[in-house]
């Protein structure tokens, strides 16, 4: 069957520490992977983009890996804050279709 | 232009009830996306349109639910006959074509079935 998984836990950090959230995925092949961020109450927000022939994506504090091979994306937040306490979504869309489906989300708390 | 709005943010409704739900996407946003998202879990597809027409809908999603986007601007999501299970945030995306593939999420409208 097709899955998305996300870590279910939370992921309790201390200020200043890189946070690391995974992503795996069975019986997909997507042509590329997205990261959103949603705080509670609110709609989701894009943050990353990865595509299936890039390896790695960069943005100011983020950076995004992706192995098609392990079927997994790696997230972290390099220096992180307290602000970035939130839930992490992993998405990606089918090929062949325009549904996207996201994984359940890991919870981050970044202590001071 | 704000970005993607909902209306209403909240609804509380009987079980049996007729709801009916709107998003207003990014003006020059062709592709738009209904969500479902109950507690602890992501948003779940529900269908989407590119411009007016209706490309892609979830086979999870029975027959009591309907969309439209009569002119390729904004869009309703009705559900019929509402059930308990039917409480949940429905949230609205939208996107642009042409390769630029991140969404961007409406607040949501939070319904509870009582």
């Amino acid at each position: 069957s097709q899955k998305i998984e996300q870590n279910s836990e939370a992921l309790n950090i201390q200020e200043g520490k890189t946070a690391t959230l995974t992503c795996n995925y069975t019986n997909y092949s997507p042509a590329y992977l997205q990261w959103y961020r949603q705080d509670p109450g609110r709609g989701p927000v894009f943050l990353l983009l990865i595509r299936e022939n890039e390896k790695e994506k960069r943005k100011e504090r983020l950076k995004v890996t992706f192995d098609t091979t392990l079927k997994q994306s790696l997230f972290h937040i390099t220096a992180s804050q307290p602000a970035d306490s939130a839930t992490y979504l992993c998405a990606l869309r089918d090929t062949g279709g325009f549904k996207t489906i996201f994984g359940a989300g890991t919870r981050l708390f970044v202590k001071a | 232009d704000t970005g993607v709005s909902q209306d209403p943010r909240h609804k509380i409704t009987k079980r049996g009830q007729n709801v009916t739900f709107r998003c207003d996407p990014i003006s020059e946003h062709n592709r738009l996306y209904w969500y479902r998202q109950t507690l602890g879990q992501g948003p779940e597809f529900l269908t989407y349109f590119q411009n007016e027409a209706q490309l892609e809908k979830s086979r999870l999603l029975s027959d009591r639910f309907s969309a439209e986007r009569p002119k390729g601007s904004f869009s309703t999501l009705e559900i019929q006959r509402t059930e308990q299970g039917d409480s949940a945030m429905y949230l609205c995306a939208s996107s642009l074509t042409g390769g630029s593939y991140e969404q961007y999420f409406g607040p949501g409208t939070r319904l509870t079935v009582t």
